[in-house]
């Protein structure tokens, strides 16, 4: 079945240094690889998807890549700030309709 | 986009009894899901819900201990039956809405259950 590993550790950052998170999986070939902010207390929020014919995609301060080769996609908050403080959750469409997610990074941005 | 809901956003219940969490969107939806996150984990899907019919679960997880009803295409309910300590975690409700040939999940704000 489909893995995904995401780095347990949180990233600790200073403010307006840009914050990359790593996404690896296995043992499938997705469409499309989802980027998802989840803060404490409250449910996922969707902020980006690339799909497998996209190297690059940005939204804002927001940048991903989709490496099919490598099996990878890195998510970039450039100029990070305290607000972008928190977990991040990289999803795998698995099937014809199930999401499979990540453990997620958590992020922290010194002031 | 969708806005959803859901009750209650928290609870503690006792060993042994049951709960029912409620999920309401703003919108009509084919598909909702439902997810559980226990502390420092992932989400792992549950079961889908559709209207019209029995809900589909996933490995592990069973109707008997979480029955779900799907009355309508905005609202759909979740059942932690026979609770013990180790069901305490975050229960969310998402739907899946197409865009583009995609398929993009807007979640709940979840509900956390302790159970004593």
């Amino acid at each position: 079945s489909q893995k995904i590993e995401q780095n347990s550790e949180a990233l600790n950052i200073q403010e307006g240094k840009t914050a990359t998170l790593t996404c690896n999986y296995t043992n499938y070939s997705p469409a499309y690889l989802q980027w998802y902010r989840q803060d404490p207390g409250r449910g996922p929020v969707f902020l980006l998807l690339i799909r497998e014919n996209e190297k690059e995609k940005r939204k804002e301060r927001l940048k991903v890549t989709f490496d099919t080769t490598l099996k990878q996609s890195l998510f970039h908050i450039t100029a990070s700030q305290p607000a972008d403080s928190a977990t991040y959750l990289c999803a795998l469409r698995e099937g014809s309709y199930k999401l499979i997610f990540g453990s997620g990074t958590r992020l922290l941005v010194r002031p | 986009s969708a806005v959803i809901s859901q009750k209650p956003s928290r609870d503690i219940c006792q060993r042994g009894t049951s709960l029912t969490i409620q999920c309401q969107v703003d919108s009509q939806v084919t598909m909702m899901f439902w997810y559980r996150q226990q502390p420092g984990q992932s989400l792992t899907l549950i079961a889908t819900a559709n209207q019209g019919s029995e809900a589909t679960y996933e490995s592990g997880f069973v109707i008997d201990k979480f029955p779900i009803s799907r009355p309508n295409l905005t609202f759909s309910t979740l059942t932690v039956s026979n609770m013990s300590p180790e069901d305490s975690s975050i229960y969310l409700c998402s739907v899946a809405l197409a865009s583009g040939g995609a398929d993009t999940q807007y979640f709940g704000p979840g509900t956390r259950l302790t159970v004593l």
